[in-house]
């Protein structure tokens, strides 16, 4: 069964850059999957924050495009999520996800990570 | 964004139960929908995409249904284990937006 760790620090200061990465084992991050970071707050709930291909294509939620970005690096079978300008409003459990690529089920996540809290405070 | 909404927000049953949740998009998504369940402290779990298919060995009392803009999660012969909150997601069009979440409770 596919296993996504991810890793990463539970604070940031506000302004300043989260990065987390995630380590899929069991699977080949090249094997014709997306690869997606999704957050949740109590308040917003859960949010699609975008998703990267192995090629390097990435695609992301409009409201986040100009903070973030999603790489990925085969060599190591992992993907990272690095993220702007933090503030409070970003504060929240952040998971990373295999997302299907196929058309017909393109969007759907059918693996997670275990979530990370990330803490926007100083 | 296509604007996901389901109901009820809670819902109370008990073992041996039939409950339906239902999630209705603000645009018709076809069959672009996945319902997941999410246990407290956990990440979600996937249950069922392209509104109707169950993922891997998701127990066959559970089902899922419609097309459009309109659908819903049924799952019959509540088990402890059911006891959760569910979520639906279109998968129609990025952002791929979730639903606020179902607590099903004893």
């Amino acid at each position: 069964q596919v296993q996504l760790q991810q890793s990463g620090p539970g604070l940031v200061k506000p302004s300043e850059t989260l990065s987390l990465t995630c380590t899929v084992s069991r699977d080949s991050i090249e094997n014709g999957y997306y690869w997606a970071w999704i957050r949740q707050t109590p308040g917003k709930g859960l949010e699609w924050l975008g998703a990267v291909y192995y090629s390097g294509t990435t695609y992301y939620n409009p409201a986040l495009k100009s903070r973030i970005t999603i790489s990925v690096d085969t060599s190591k079978n992992q993907f990272s999520l690095r993220l702007t300008s933090m503030t409070a409003a970003d504060t929240a459990v952040y998971y990373c996800a295999r997302q299907f690529a196929k058309i017909s089920v393109t969007g759907t996540c059918d693996y997670w990570g275990q979530g990370t809290l990330v803490t926007v405070s100083s | 964004d296509i604007q996901v909404t389901q109901s009820p927000s809670s819902l109370s049953a008990s073992v041996g139960d039939r409950v339906t949740i239902t999630c209705r998009a603000s645009q018709t998504i076809g069959s672009y929908l996945n319902w997941y369940q999410q246990r407290p402290g956990k990440a979600p779990k996937l249950l069922i995409y392209a509104a109707s298919s169950l993922h891997g060995e998701v127990p066959s009392r559970l089902s899922g249904s419609g097309s459009g803009t309109h659908f819903t999660l049924t799952i019959s012969n509540l088990q402890p284990e059911d006891f959760a909150t569910y979520y639906c997601q279109q998968s129609y069009i990025a952002p791929y937006g979730f639903g606020p979440g179902t607590k099903l409770d004893i």
